[in-house]
């Protein structure tokens, strides 16, 4: 069974600085990966995802990830965060015709 | 474009009632679409996956006699909540996908709670 692993709840981070959050997964094939952010009490809004091809993918709002096959990790990146990014932000593995499986997700805590 | 449009945004309903919730796919045609369950600080949770036309397949341990879900057209799933009790109590989410394609565009939610 596929699974996503999320191991920080909490994050907190000073504006400006760097951001990475983990993520690992099992997965029985090659995965779809995705990173989400949703602010409370709202939806999800996708920030990136990785199918194939370059490891490195870049996303919207400044976030990039990158996919390690050998680690079984897909970690969320920013360089330099801003206040508007503290929310829950939630990584998944799979997609096509089939549903999501989500991390637990990490609240990220923006320090002024 | 992709845009997903969830009603309503919050309901309060007694308990034993039904609720349901609509799920509609504005300015694309949406083959499958996806009902997760979202409790306070916790993860999402697939309950089931409707194709159009079809029946929903429903993940393990979600009652499909009190989550029923008909997806009758391309752009609208409806989930109904039945005889609903304060452990249905939860923020419900629908997602939904269009053939061939590996993204699911999220709507914004549906916070429901039971007295």
């Amino acid at each position: 069974a596929q699974s996503v692993t999320q191991p920080d709840i909490h994050i907190t981070v000073s504006e400006g600085a760097s951001l990475e959050l983990r993520c690992n997964y099992s997965y029985g094939a090659t995965p779809y990966l995705f990173w989400y952010v949703q602010s409370p009490g709202q939806g999800l809004q996708l920030l990136l995802k990785y199918f194939s091809g370059d490891t490195l993918v870049q996303g919207i709002k400044g976030f990039e990830a990158e996919f390690k096959r050998s680690q079984s990790s897909f970690n969320l990146r920013k360089p330099s965060v801003h206040w508007s990014d503290a929310a829950e932000y939630f990584c998944a593995v799979g997609g096509g015709a089939d549903g999501l499986t989500f991390g637990k997700g990490t609240h990220l805590i923006i320090q002024p | 474009g992709a845009v997903v449009s969830q009603h309503p945004s919050w309901v309060i309903c007694k308990s034993g009632t039904s609720v349901k919730i609509e799920c509609r796919s504005l300015d694309f045609q949406a083959t499958t679409m996806f009902w997760y369950r979202q409790f306070p600080k916790q993860s999402l949770m697939l309950m089931a996956t409707s194709n159009e036309g079809s029946k929903a397949t429903y993940e393990q341990g979600v009652e499909k006699d009190k989550f029923l879900i008909n997806h009758a057209s391309l752009t609208l799933s409806t989930l109904t909540v039945t005889s609903a009790h304060p452990e249905d109590s939860s923020f419900y989410i629908c997602s939904a996908r269009t053939s061939g394609a590996d993204i699911q565009y999220f709507g914004a939610g549906t916070r429901l709670s039971v007295l």
